[in-house]
């Protein structure tokens, strides 16, 4: 069974200019959540779907992020425009149900904003 | 707001020694608690996880990691450390009001020493 897998690896940007990550959950797996861990800080939830729908997006950061699953499988997060504090690793997980951990997590995309 | 405090950024070990890295968790009612692995290059992988079944809870690897409720903690432990062991360590919580998400603490860095 394939992973989770997360695209790119690495996203060098300058300040200002938009990025689009992705991720592609095992497959049958209908939640998909995103984090985020900025600066060796605290890995943070940013939100959940379940299919195509956001289930909960209450810890995007502000609006410059927009998050889609259209057709419930792959995943994208686009930061438009992005900024210097976006900077930091993007892990996508995903599981079958939902609830009480033990989520499958992609191994991150490191975006660097210069 | 529940909360997960890891203390100690950075944990240095011989090989052979005992690991012990510590997590404590606030919230008034117990909740499902994991202990999360991230080695160079991957993605975070569940180790163990409590799920209010045994209090103490025995992961891959040779990790366990005992739930006390009057101290509020979930410490995870390792009879003896091994080369391989290196890693960050992540200790995480999912609250009842929201079990679809995963609430972290700040990690851990393992070093072993030869």
């Amino acid at each position: 069974e394939a992973g989770v897998t997360q695209f790119p690896s690495h996203s060098v940007i300058e300040k200002g200019q938009t990025v689009t990550l992705r991720c592609d959950p095992i497959s049958g797996h209908d939640n998909l959540y995103w984090y985020r861990r900025v600066m060796g800080k605290e890995i943070k939830f940013l939100l959940h779907f379940v299919k195509e729908s956001k289930q909960d997006e209450s810890g995007m950061p502000n609006n410059r992020f927009l998050a889609e699953r259209t057709g419930g499988t792959y995943s994208t997060l686009k930061v438009q425009p992005a900024e210097l504090e976006d900077s930091g690793v993007y892990f996508c997980a995903s599981s079958q149900v939902s609830g009480r951990g033990g989520y499958t997590f992609g191994s991150g995309t490191r975006l660097t904003v210069v | 707001a529940q909360s997960v405090t890891q203390l100690g950024s950075h944990v240095s070990v011989s090989e052979g020694a005992l690991v012990l890295l510590r997590c404590n968790y606030s919230s008034s009612v117990p909740p499902y608690l994991f202990w999360y692995v991230q080695y160079p290059n991957q993605g975070l992988q569940l180790l163990l996880k409590y799920t209010s079944a045994a209090t103490l809870v025995k992961g891959i690897n040779g990790f366990e990691a005992e739930f006390k409720k009057s101290e509020t903690s979930f410490h995870l432990t390792k009879p003896s450390a091994h080369m391989s062991d290196a890693a960050e360590y992540f200790c995480a919580v999912s609250p009842m009001d929201s079990s679809y998400k995963l609430i972290f603490g700040s990690g851990t860095r393992l070093l072993v020493r030869p």
